[in-house]
C-alpha cells in the first residue's frame, strides 16, 4: 500500500493552456474524489467516482473541467483554457466501502499556478 | 446551501497548553463527521470518523466529541506539542442524496516551543 499519489506536484501554466492532472488511488479503493482548495478556504468538492462511474459533479464546475476514471483505477482531471481563477491546490482522495463511515486517504495534491 | 464552520480560524498556543476547536454543521440529515489533520507539505490525514450522537473518540493526546442534535463537534488537544502544528479540518456528510463531503475552512494551529 503506497498511498494515494498525484502527479505532478506543481504545475505552472499560461492562461488559455490546457492542463491534466493524474491521481492513483489506493488499489482496492472503489471511491475517488477530486477537491480544490484555494487560500483561506476549505477543500471544495469537484467530482466523485464510484469505480469507473462519475456519480456526482459540482454545479460550480464549468464545462472547462472534465474528469475520467477509466477501468475504475487511476483518474485524470483536465482543465481546458485555464484562467487565473483556476489557480489552486487540487486534491485527490480515495476510500473503500459505500457509505461515509470510511475515512478518506488523500494525495499530496497538485498545486496549479495560472499566469 | 449547507455550511460547515470552524472556529477559531487560527490560534497560537504554548507547548504544554491544552486547546480545543469547534466544528459547526447542519443538525438535520446527519450521516458522519470526519476530522483531518493537514501538516504543511503533507497530505491531509484522517483523525476520526464519527457517526453517532454522543460519540467520543480518542487518539493519543487528541480527542473529539460529537453532538448531532445541536450540530457541533469539538476537537481537543491535551498538552500541545510543536508537532501538533497543522491545519485541522472537519468534513460533514449528510444523507440528502449526495456523495460529497463538505469541509470547513479549517483551524490553523501553531504550537510554540
Amino acid at each position: 500500500d503506497t498511498g494515494v499519489s498525484q502527479d505532478p506536484r506543481h504545475k505552472i501554466t499560461k492562461r488559455g493552456q490546457n492542463v491534466t492532472f493524474r491521481c492513483d488511488p489506493i488499489s482496492e479503493h472503489n471511491r475517488l474524489y477530486w477537491y480544490r482548495q484555494t487560500l483561506g478556504q476549505g477543500p471544495e468538492f469537484l467530482t466523485y467516482f464510484q469505480n469507473e462511474a462519475q456519480l456526482e459533479k459540482s454545479r460550480l464546475l464549468s464545462d472547462r473541467f472534465s474528469a475520467e476514471r477509466p477501468k475504475g483505477s487511476f483518474s485524470t482531471l483536465e482543465i481546458q483554457r485555464t484562467e487565473q481563477g483556476d489557480s489552486a491546490m487540487y486534491l485527490c482522495a480515495s476510500s473503500s466501502g459505500t457509505g461515509f463511515n470510511e475515512k478518506l486517504f488523500f494525495g499530496s495534491g497538485t498545486q496549479l499556478s495560472v499566469l | 446551501i449547507l455550511n460547515v464552520e470552524q472556529s477559531p480560524q487560527s490560534l497560537h498556543v504554548q507547548e504544554g497548553d491544552s486547546t480545543n476547536f469547534t466544528c459547526s454543521f447542519p443538525s438535520s440529515n446527519f450521516y458522519a463527521l470526519h476530522w483531518y489533520r493537514w501538516e504543511t507539505a503533507k497530505s491531509p490525514e484522517a483523525l476520526f470518523v464519527m457517526t453517532l450522537n454522543g460519540d467520543e473518540k480518542k487518539k493519543g493526546r487528541i480527542s473529539a466529541t460529537l453532538n448531532t442534535k445541536e450540530g457541533y463537534s469539538y476537537l481537543y488537544i491535551k498538552g500541545s506539542q510543536p508537532e501538533d502544528s497543522a491545519t485541522y479540518l472537519c468534513a460533514f456528510a449528510g444523507v440528502s442524496g449526495t456523495y460529497k463531503y463538505i469541509f470547513g475552512t479549517g483551524t490553523r494551529l501553531k504550537v510554540l516551543a
